[in-house]
């Protein structure tokens, strides 16, 4: 079955410094790949998605992602954080219209 | 992005009885919308997909006769919980999509916390 695998379960950054979050999907064909972001009880806003084309990909407040076949990984980069990032972070699969959820990454931002 | 409302926010009720949770798509139409669930620091599981004018596909060891789900019209999806407990306290979220040619993107509503007393 497809999976999405993400390692870190808890990350803390300082405000301003950079934030990397891992995300790797099980081997398959080309995967639609997206990157989710929850604040706390709240719904899910999508930050970003890959579906072909360009690795490198933008997204929204200032997310990027990068799709590495020989990898199997989509990891999430912002360059420098702002305490508004700290949230749960959801790395998804997506196939026939369903999503396939990684456990989550929390990000907190310290001062 | 499209909308997709869910309502209510957050419910409580009483042990034994039914809550009845509604997702609609506000700006598009959804043929296809997913029920999940949460549980505390969790992931989302899928439990069920909701087809437009069909039966719902419930995913392994989702209850179908307990989380009851019609997709009635394009636009609007409901998921009843029928006789809550208290282990049916949870966040439950749904998403609608739509398909943007050989792609799909999904939309999320803001998730309803379900507490049962």
């Amino acid at each position: 079955a497809q999976s999405v695998t993400q390692p870190d379960i808890h990350i803390t950054v300082s405000e301003g410094a950079s934030l990397e979050l891992r995300c790797n999907y099980s081997y398959g064909a080309t995967p639609y790949l997206f990157w989710y972001v929850q604040s706390p009880g709240q719904g899910l806003q999508l930050l970003l998605k890959y579906f072909s084309g360009d690795t490198l990909v933008q997204g929204i407040k200032g997310f990027e992602a990068e799709f590495k076949r020989s990898q199997s990984s989509f990891n999430l980069r912002k360059p420098s954080v702002h305490w508004s990032d700290a949230a749960e972070y959801f790395c998804a699969r997506g196939g026939d219209y369903k999503l396939s959820f990684g456990a989550g990454t929390t990000v907190t931002v310290r001062a | 992005g499209a909308v997709v409302s869910q309502h209510p926010s957050w419910v409580i009720c009483k042990s034994g009885t039914s809550v009845k949770i509604e997702c609609r798509s506000l700006d598009f139409q959804a043929t296809t919308m997913f029920w999940y669930r949460q549980f505390p620091k969790q992931s989302l599981m899928l439990m069920a997909t909701s087809n437009e004018g069909s039966k719902a596909t419930y995913e392994q060891g989702v209850e179908k006769d307990k989380f009851l789900i019609n997709h009635a019209s394009l636009t609007l999806s409901t998921l009843t919980v029928t006789s809550a407990h208290p282990e049916d306290s949870s966040f439950y979220i749904c998403s609608a999509s739509r398909p943007l040619g050989v792609d799909t993107e999904a939309f999320f509503g803001q998730g309803t916390r379900l507490t049962v007393v």
